[in-house]
């Protein structure tokens, strides 16, 4: 597809499970964003990767958190041990260099 | 480093009225600066966008925002809302140039309700 494709959509998750959520950035697109919108909440950074660069983490919120991305392409967020408060929507973007960013539809976890 | 704040997360206007959310930025080199509107479970789009040509940048379905360096501010407007308008709306900055020095920060965006 043309745009941000982001995987699952939803995932409902017991406390204490590990769950992955996989994004498919624009084909050439060098620049990779996570993001976390929280219900009513403004978009959380999470995680930069842009090319080559080591990755900025600043945002992750805890070590129960971490993204990878591979061969500059498909990027996989992976949250361990999950807790209720990490039920969000959970928003990919990526972009050229310099460019705008185009957002995939997010996963919508929930945390049960 | 970067960063937005956008003042009110809630502005109600009339249909028809003018519609205008703020957003201050701060940064300590040349910004880009972009305003992204999220409508109701949906993924966020891009209305318009400013890297340093025109300081007046027009967008999608009627919505403009200036550049003021001066005041530093980025303030999104629209003549005459529509009940479509009705969304929410986020002001972003990101440094010029590359690297992971130009993430994009958002600010904590602001509800807009436009009642008949």
């Amino acid at each position: 597809g043309a745009g941000v494709s982001q995987s699952p959509s939803n995932k409902v998750t017991e406390k204490g499970k590990d769950v992955e959520l996989r994004c498919d950035p624009i084909s050439g697109h060098t620049a990779l964003y996570w993001y976390r919108q929280s219900l009513g909440q403004g978009l959380e950074f999470l995680i930069y990767f842009q090319g080559n660069s080591a990755p900025d983490k600043s945002g992750l919120p805890s070590d129960r958190f971490s993204a990878e991305r591979t061969g500059g392409s498909v990027s996989t967020l992976t949250i361990q041990r999950t807790q209720q408060e990490d039920s969000a929507v959970y928003l990919c973007a990526s972009s050229r260099t310099t460019g705008e960013l185009f957002f995939g539809e997010g996963s919508r976890l929930t945390v049960l | 480093a970067q960063s937005v704040t956008q003042l009110g997360s809630h502005v109600s206007v009339s249909e028809g009225a003018l519609v205008l959310l703020r957003c201050n930025y701060s940064s300590s080199v040349p910004p880009y600066l972009f305003w992204y509107v999220q409508y109701p479970n949906q993924g966020l789009q891009l209305l318009l966008k400013y890297t340093s040509a025109a300081t007046l940048v027009k967008g999608i379905n009627g919505f403009e925002a200036e550049f003021k360096k001066s005041e530093t501010s980025f303030h999104l407007t629209k003549p005459s809302a529509h009940m479509s308008d009705a969304a929410e709306y986020f002001c972003a900055v990101r440094a010029a140039g590359a690297g992971t020095a130009s993430k994009l920060t958002f600010g904590t965006g602001t509800r807009l309700q436009v009642t008949l």
